[in-house]
């Protein structure tokens, strides 16, 4: 499994946008980038994942280097409803086990 | 759509006794996974089951089985409780065909004195 490198902890002001990021120099050719967030409280929820190019869904956008080493999670606008501890997991496309580590807590000041 | 459900939501058990934890999954998802989330950490894959067999497993001893049901809901049993054993369970659904999100459930959390 590839290892990750997430700061511990990040703040942001509310409506700001949040650039999360995550280094993951043994990523292997065929794996995805998958980010997910867990709320206070809750169980973790799906948030996007991508391979090389950069992606965008409702919730957030994907930033990936070119050499895919390094990944960025966007938010454009922070609400406080976005305070979380934010995964970035690389893996395949299936439906394989999710590896988890620490993560960044994401804290947002209104 | 009710979502990935887990029932009990809180347990406290004693050391040495067996538990069993209970998932159904989200409408249409036909695999289950669990996971144990110590406090303060990321959640750690135990074993994920698909057509009622354990298809992939964690490092987690024997004294952790499960089981999956023909309607793709599953059990989660803990055998001979550990003080360590404390901690929040999540069960995640998914599809074996895309979108492979995994969607979760909101945890059964789990006390041994």
């Amino acid at each position: 499994d590839a290892k990750t490198t997430q700061p511990n902890s990040m703040e942001s002001n509310e409506e700001e946008p949040v650039h999360l990021p995550c280094n993951h120099s043994t990523i292997s050719g065929t794996d995805y980038i998958h980010w997910y967030r867990q709320l206070p409280s809750q169980g973790p929820e799906y948030v996007i994942h991508g391979l090389t190019s950069n992606v965008n869904n409702r919730m957030a956008s994907l930033a990936i280097a070119e050499d895919r080493k390094s990944s960025t999670l966007i938010l454009h606008r922070a609400t406080l409803r976005d305070a979380a501890v934010y995964y970035c997991i690389p893996g395949d496309s299936g439906n394989t086990p999710l590896v988890f580590g620490k993560g960044t807590r994401l804290s947002v000041i209104a | 759509d009710a979502g990935v459900t887990q029932s009990p939501t809180h347990l406290i058990k004693t050391r040495g006794q067996q538990v069993t934890l209970r998932c159904s999954p989200k409408s249409g998802h036909d695999t289950v996974s669990w996971y144990q989330q110590a406090l303060g950490q990321g959640p750690q894959f135990i074993f994920q089951y698909y057509e009622e067999e354990e298809r992939q497993r964690g490092n987690f001893p024997d004294r952790f089985s499960g089981h999956q049901f023909p309607n793709y809901s599953s059990e989660l049993n803990v055998n001979a409780l550990l003080l360590g054993d404390s901690a929040l369970y999540l069960c995640a659904s998914s599809r074996t065909t895309p979108p492979y999100e995994q969607y979760f459930g909101p945890g059964t959390r789990l006390t041994v004195t």
